[in-house]
């Protein structure tokens, strides 16, 4: 499978600033997502990363607070803004390869104070 | 909206029993169920996978069944071990858009008592 990478793999952010997190694979992939895991919880699709396109967002996530950019096929960014402690949790991006089976990156685990 | 119903939450086996979880999905247009394995402080790792032109799937000690009519597929794990210890996570696609993406269950505690 691809080797997903994510950076930062942890940061503590104060209410009311953004973070950028970036997600980068060894190879080309068709999909990539973003998925919220909050503490003790199971994963939350965030958005579709699409590449040359606007992302598509979940239900419950809007694109001022989440932007998404794709700008090719092995490189994603997500921007969680304006951050307050709700958004504490786990982000993680993955990746679809083959016939559809989708591989996580590490994560980036964010604190909000 | 869709959803994936995932049972016990909680599952406490002795080394060597057999472990079995639950997943009941909702989207009858569901053709593919992952299954993830996370150990504390990783990431979720794919451990096994059926469609559903397949009823069971097999590799080594972890099985998965999908019953399609009933909406209901399983993961088996024969032999438990200590290192089989984790949380595991149920998955269904759904059709969005020009992809399928995953809705996952709420998630199984695992703990195999050695």
């Amino acid at each position: 499978s691809a080797v997903i990478s994510q950076k930062p793999s942890r940061d503590i952010c104060q209410r009311g600033t953004s973070l950028t997190i970036q997600c980068q694979v060894d190879s080309q992939v068709t999909m990539m997502f973003w998925y919220r895991q909050q503490p003790g919880q199971s994963l939350t699709l965030i958005a579709t990363a699409n590449q040359g396109s606007e992302a598509t967002y979940e239900s419950g996530f809007v694109i001022d607070k989440f932007p998404i950019s794709r700008p090719n096929l092995t490189f994603s960014t997500l921007t969680v803004s304006n951050m307050s402690p709700e958004d504490s949790s786990i982000y993680l991006c993955s990746v679809t390869q083959g016939l559809g089976e989708q591989y996580f990156g590490p994560g980036t685990r964010l604190t909000v104070t | 909206g869709e959803n994936v119903e995932q049972h016990p939450s909680t599952l406490s086996v002795q080394e060597g029993d057999s472990a079995v979880i639950k997943c009941t999905y909702s989207d009858s247009a569901s053709n593919y169920f992952p299954w993830y394995k996370q150990e504390l402080g990783k990431r979720p790792q794919l451990i096994i996978d059926i469609r559903s032109n397949v009823g069971e799937k097999k590799d080594q000690r972890i099985a998965v069944t999908l019953n399609k009519t009933a909406k209901h597929f399983s993961l088996h794990i024969t032999e438990t071990q200590p290192e089989d210890s984790a949380v595991y996570f149920c998955a269904a696609s759904i059709r969005g858009g020009a992809t399928n993406k995953l809705i996952f269950g709420t998630g199984t505690l695992l703990a195999v008592q050695p």
